[in-house]
């Protein structure tokens, strides 16, 4: 069964500085990977995803996460953190289900605390 | 935001009664998944469906059933509500067959006291 690991409960920057969250998964096969933000009170936002091609993929608000298979690692990487990022991020791995179902077995979470 | 409504937002209810979420989403989606979060476990999936009247458990679905009568609507209910299944419960959409980046609705906030 697949797992998602992401090692830092709380990670707190100053806003302007470089950030990057971990994520390290554990699958049989070849993983489709995800990270997602959820605001306070909101759902989860897709940040990015990777199934395939080039390893170092681009997402949406400035954030990018390079696959490194030989670490199975995942990590959520952005240069210049803005106030505006403060919020739980999540990792996810995914596999296939029932009926072409794709379940994503997500992380404990990530909470950013950005400082001024 | 691929169209979907959780309703209620918030509900507080009494242990051993039932309670009834519904997701309602208006993009004609085929999948659709209900998940809960709680602190520190992330979200968990409790069922799924795959089409009209197809369902699938997940890993947390003691105590929960599904239905999914039409496209458009996936309802979990709590036969007989526990203090345990106080969480917050989220609606996801996975929008075809092959884009597996989940839309998800704002969430229900439930509280069994």
């Amino acid at each position: 069964a697949q797992s998602v690991t992401q090692p830092d409960i709380h990670i707190t920057v100053s806003e302007g500085a470089s950030l990057e969250l971990r994520c390290n998964y554990s699958y049989g096969a070849t993983p489709y990977l995800f990270w997602y933000v959820q605001s306070p009170g909101q759902g989860l936002q897709l940040l990015l995803k990777y199934f395939s091609g080039d390893t170092l993929v681009q997402g949406i608000k400035g954030f990018e996460a390079e696959f490194k298979r030989s670490q199975s690692s995942f990590n959520l990487r952005k240069p210049s953190v803005h106030w505006s990022d403060a919020a739980e991020y999540f990792c996810a791995v995914g596999s296939r289900a029932s009926g072409g179902s794709y379940i994503p077995t997500f992380g404990r979470g990530t909470s950013l605390i950005v400082h001024p | 935001d691929a169209g979907i409504t959780q309703s209620p937002r918030h509900k507080v209810t009494e242990t051993g009664t039932p309670v009834t979420l519904r997701c309602h989403q208006t993009e004609n989606h085929r999948y659709m998944y209900w998940y809960r979060q709680d602190p520190g476990h992330g979200l968990r999936l409790i069922h799924y469906s795959y089409g009209v009247k197809d369902t699938d458990k997940g890993e947390v679905s003691d105590g929960y059933s599904v239905s999914r009568s039409k496209t458009e609507d996936f309802l979990l209910t709590l036969e007989s509500a526990t203090s345990s299944q106080t969480s917050v419960y989220f609606c996801a959409v996975q929008p075809t067959e092959t884009n597996y980046g989940y839309t998800f609705g704002s969430g229900t906030r439930l509280t069994v006291v």
